[in-house]
């Protein structure tokens, strides 16, 4: 079946650092792929997508690119804040059944001053 | 204006009684969706709905059930409630043909 791969955090870095947040899927066809953020206590919003291959999607300086050679959607954002802290899930959306969302476990990024 | 809303925030409860947990969203969208984070923030699909007719029913006991009164109403019923069952329970929807979906702010649910 379809499913979602994102590395473990939690990822702790400081401010004004790069991050990239690994993940890699395995599904049939072209899945639309999404990121999602989760600060604490609230619920998720979408931060970017891309519904085909070598979209790139992008919102907040942060971006991913849809490779499907590789079927990953690395998630990058040359420099961070303490306010990107917060938990980011990688998903997918298979293209015969778009309701059925696969999300990764998450990874909590910890951003320091 | 909120988009998708869910309540109550946190709800908290004796194990063995009945609780429910409602969502709404005023996005005009026609398919709406349950979701289970337990306590490592792991996301799983319960169920969703689209017009009203149940399209997805994964794997969930049948003592969660949900209840879509109109399009924009997914409420979610849960019967003798169980200590694993608290969770935070996330609604979301989507328009039909489009895979994004945006969700809810949660319902925290705690079964002592």
């Amino acid at each position: 079946g379809d499913s979602v791969t994102q590395m473990e955090g939690p990822v702790t870095l400081s401010e004004e650092a790069c991050l990239t947040i690994n993940c890699t899927y395995t599904a049939t066809g072209y899945p639309s792929l999404f990121w999602y953020v989760q600060y604490p206590g609230e619920g998720l919003q979408l931060l970017l997508k891309a519904t085909k291959a070598d979209d790139k999607g992008s919102n907040k300086g942060f971006e991913a690119t849809y490779r499907k050679e590789t079927t990953s959607f690395h998630l990058e954002k040359g420099s961070v804040q303490v306010s990107d802290s917060a938990v980011y899930f990688c998903a997918l959306s298979p293209t015969d059944s778009w309701g059925k969302f696969q999300f990764g476990a998450g990874t909590q990024v910890v951003v320091t001053p | 204006d909120t988009a998708v809303s869910q309540t109550p925030k946190y709800l908290v409860t004796q194990m063995g009684n009945d609780k429910s947990i409602k969502c709404e969203q005023n996005l005009g969208h026609d398919t709406m969706y349950w979701y289970k984070q337990d306590s490592k923030k792991f996301l799983k699909i319960m169920f969703s709905y689209n017009n009203k007719e149940l399209i997805i029913n994964e794997t969930v006991p049948n003592r969660f059930s949900p209840k879509s009164p109109d399009k924009a109403h997914l409420n979610l019923h849960i019967n003798s409630l169980e200590l694993g069952d608290s969770a935070v329970y996330f609604c979301a929807s989507s328009q039909g043909g489009t895979p994004q979906q945006f969700f809810g702010p949660g319902t925290r649910l705690t079964v002592l």
